[in-house]
């Protein structure tokens, strides 16, 4: 396994433009889930897919932001008219969901987004 | 709601003494517990994990007890080297989705 990629691994914006993010997790894994996390605190979920479909979305996920994995592989989460606020490191992991077991997550090296 | 509570840090040992860094939860049903390491510069790493309650997760000389009675998952080292430091975060796995809920994160600093 090559691990859990993420692209770009820094990116600077104004605010209110939009950005893109892409996450390619380990290969075969079937589950995909998105954290954000602030200086000086724990990651924190937004949202996770299993294959294709979008399950569960955190109420920290506003309206600006949206996250698609249209072929059950990379994923993308974008985020719309970026606040100052939307300053973080963006997390995706990936594990794998076999006969009901639940493996561990595996995090990618991050994408740090600063909003000017 | 699912949280976990962490010492705050930061921690600091000479080399070779005693780690614990204490970790409590709440949630509901009967969650996953894990600890992810964070060194300088890298990614989140999974340190250990224990997936019932009184299973001992243990990985590179670290251990912690998954103890149901008292909600608490704490980690221990006998014997703690200067490349241990770094961040460890203390979280729980719930749900369906298993998404995890992280504690703020304890960091250990450790000097010759």
């Amino acid at each position: 396994d090559t691990g859990v990629s993420q692209d770009p691994r820094h990116k600077i914006t104004k605010r209110g433009q939009n950005v893109t993010f892409r996450c390619d997790p380990i290969s075969e894994h079937n589950r995909l889930y998105w954290y954000r996390q602030t200086l000086g605190q724990g990651p924190e979920f937004l949202t996770y897919f299993q294959n294709e479909a979008q399950l569960e979305k955190s109420r920290l996920l506003s309206d600006r932001f949206s996250a698609e994995r249209p072929k059950g592989s990379f994923s993308t989460l974008e985020i719309q008219r970026t606040e100052q606020g939307d300053s973080a490191m963006y997390l995706c992991a990936s594990s794998s969901v076999l006969a009901g077991v639940k493996d561990t997550q595996y995090f990618g090296p991050g994408t740090r987004l600063t909003v000017l | 709601g699912d949280s976990v509570t962490q010492m705050e840090g930061p921690v600091t040992l000479s080399e070779e003494a005693f780690l614990t860094i204490n970790c409590t939860y709440t949630a509901t049903g009967y969650p996953s517990l894990f600890w992810y390491v964070q060194y300088p510069g890298e990614g989140l790493q999974l340190l250990l994990k224990a997936t019932k309650a009184d299973d001992k997760g243990s990985n590179k000389g670290f251990e912690a007890t998954y103890r149901k009675e008292t909600t608490s998952f704490h980690l221990e080292k006998g014997s703690v080297q200067v490349s241990d430091s770094a961040v460890y975060f203390c979280a729980l796995g719930t749900g369906g989705g298993n998404k995890l809920t992280f504690g703020t994160g304890t960091q250990l600093k450790v000097e010759l």
